[in-house]
């Protein structure tokens, strides 16, 4: 079974001070890894995934993550906060082994960034 | 959001009655999905649908119906026997197997249905 956890529901971080969001998650095989953003009454928006190559992948808004196989892990970060990134994100996953299957979600984490 | 609709915006509901929210895209993506999201429980997959004419139930299909006449379209019923249909639903689609990006799973703005 895959799944996915986020651990916090909620993270706060002051407005210019780096930000991370973790992820870890549990599939058989190699992973495909995907953040999502979403902000309030809205659909959620591609951030950026990791595929295979590199284990740092850069997104969109600045935004980056790194893939970590032995953690189990693909914590999402940014190098200065806005406090326009403050919203609801979510770390999906699937086994690079089972086709064209839906996305399994975590629950999501909330950003919030403090001018 | 661009390339997929979803409407209405908003939906009201009697207890009882069943309701139909409408999602197109126009991104020629042969998968389509239904998610339910609930407050701190994240997203729940409904039914998807990787090809026209099959639809597959995901992990709460129980009270919910869907068909994919069209490769454009995959309208979800929320029938009477959904017994807590309140939520925030979301559809998404995916490119085919073999093409650029595949596995990105691209979503609509959602429809929020409240039972009255």
């Amino acid at each position: 079974a895959q799944s996915v956890a986020q651990p916090e529901d909620q993270v706060n971080v002051a407005e210019g001070n780096p930000l991370t969001v973790k992820c870890t998650y549990s599939v058989s095989g190699n992973p495909y890894l995907f953040w999502y953003v979403q902000y309030p009454n809205r659909g959620l928006q591609f951030l950026l995934k990791y595929i295979t190559g590199d284990n740092l992948v850069k997104g969109s808004y600045g935004f980056e993550a790194e893939f970590n196989k032995s953690q189990t892990s693909f914590h999402l970060k940014k190098p200065s906060a806005l406090v326009s990134d403050s919203a609801l994100y979510f770390c999906a996953v699937r086994s690079r082994n089972s086709g064209n299957t839906p996305l399994v979600f975590g629950k999501g984490t909330r950003l919030s960034v403090i001018a | 959001d661009g390339g997929i609709t979803q409407s209405p915006k908003y939906l009201f509901r009697k207890e009882g009655q069943n309701v139909t929210l409408s999602c197109e895209q126009n991104l020629n993506h042969d998968a389509m999905y239904w998610y339910r999201q609930d407050p701190g429980q994240g997203l729940r997959l409904i039914y998807y649908s990787q090809i026209v004419n099959d639809f597959q139930k995901g992990d709460i299909a129980e009270g919910y119906s869907v068909s994919r006449e069209k490769k454009e379209s995959f309208p979800l019923t929320v029938t009477s026997a959904q017994k807590n249909p309140t939520a925030f639903y979301l559809c998404a689609s995916s490119p085919p197997w073999s093409g650029p990006n595949t596995d990105t799973q691209y979503f609509g703005p959602g429809t929020r249905l409240t039972v009255l």
